[in-house]
């Protein structure tokens, strides 16, 4: 089976631009999670996807968003990029939902911001 | 504010040594999971222990869990150049589906 897959590996954006970023589950997987990693914050829980639908999110302001499709493909979208949004942004599958679960990430995109 | 805290933040050793990393976090959790992250790469999952679990073995691996104390180790056994990377601790806190990770040892093996 092939692994996970983040389209682009690696941006640069200038502030206030908007960014989209993608990611393929593993096939069959329901479950898409992304995270930020940053130097200063660690690994931060952006949100979850599980058959479309959020369910579950973290503390991040609403110019994070994320969509999920049929296929279980996943996008995040953020707005009015800050240079704090420079990170490493991965994107994680799992089969279901629910951190009971092993999680399959992506190698990442990253991001930077001027 | 992150659910695990790792110690050390950094470790060096030789190859053949072993390599001990901490994980502590905050409250009840139903699982404990640790990951390896090479070089800002995507994480690869090493091995799972559930909340009833005290200890769990997976080749060179060994993770105990102590649920009292809140806290985890992960051994790593005659270590390997190849071992080189961060090692992360991540919980499900319960009755939450987060996956809430810790703050990472970076451990660099010197052959």
């Amino acid at each position: 089976k092939a692994g996970v897959t983040q389209t682009p590996r690696y941006l640069i954006k200038t502030r206030g631009q908007q960014v989209t970023l993608s990611c393929s589950p593993i096939s069959g997987h329901r479950s898409v999670s992304w995270y930020q990693q940053t130097p200063g914050q660690g690994l931060q829980f952006l949100f979850e996807y599980f058959s479309e639908t959020q369910r579950n999110k973290g503390n991040f302001p609403g110019r994070f968003s994320g969509r999920q499709f049929s296929n279980s493909r996943s996008e995040m979208n953020v707005s009015t990029l800050e240079l704090g949004d420079s990170a490493l942004y991965l994107c994680a599958s799992s089969l279901n939902t629910g951190g009971q679960e092993t999680q399959y990430f992506g190698p990442g995109t990253r991001l930077l911001v001027l | 504010s992150q659910q695990g805290e790792e110690d050390p933040q950094a470790l060096s050793i030789q190859e053949g040594e072993n390599a001990t990393m901490n994980c502590s976090y905050k409250t009840s959790i139903n699982n404990l999971q640790w990951y390896r992250q090479n070089s800002g790469r995507g994480l690869v999952h090493l091995i799972l222990i559930r909340s009833n679990e005290r200890e769990k073995h997976s080749g060179r691996l060994r993770v105990t869990l102590d649920t009292s104390k809140k806290s985890s180790s992960l051994l790593i056994t005659a270590s390997r150049a190849a071992d080189t990377a961060s090692y992360f601790c991540a919980t499900e806190a319960y009755n939450t589906d987060k996956l809430i990770f810790g703050t990472g040892t970076r451990l660099q093996v010197f052959p």
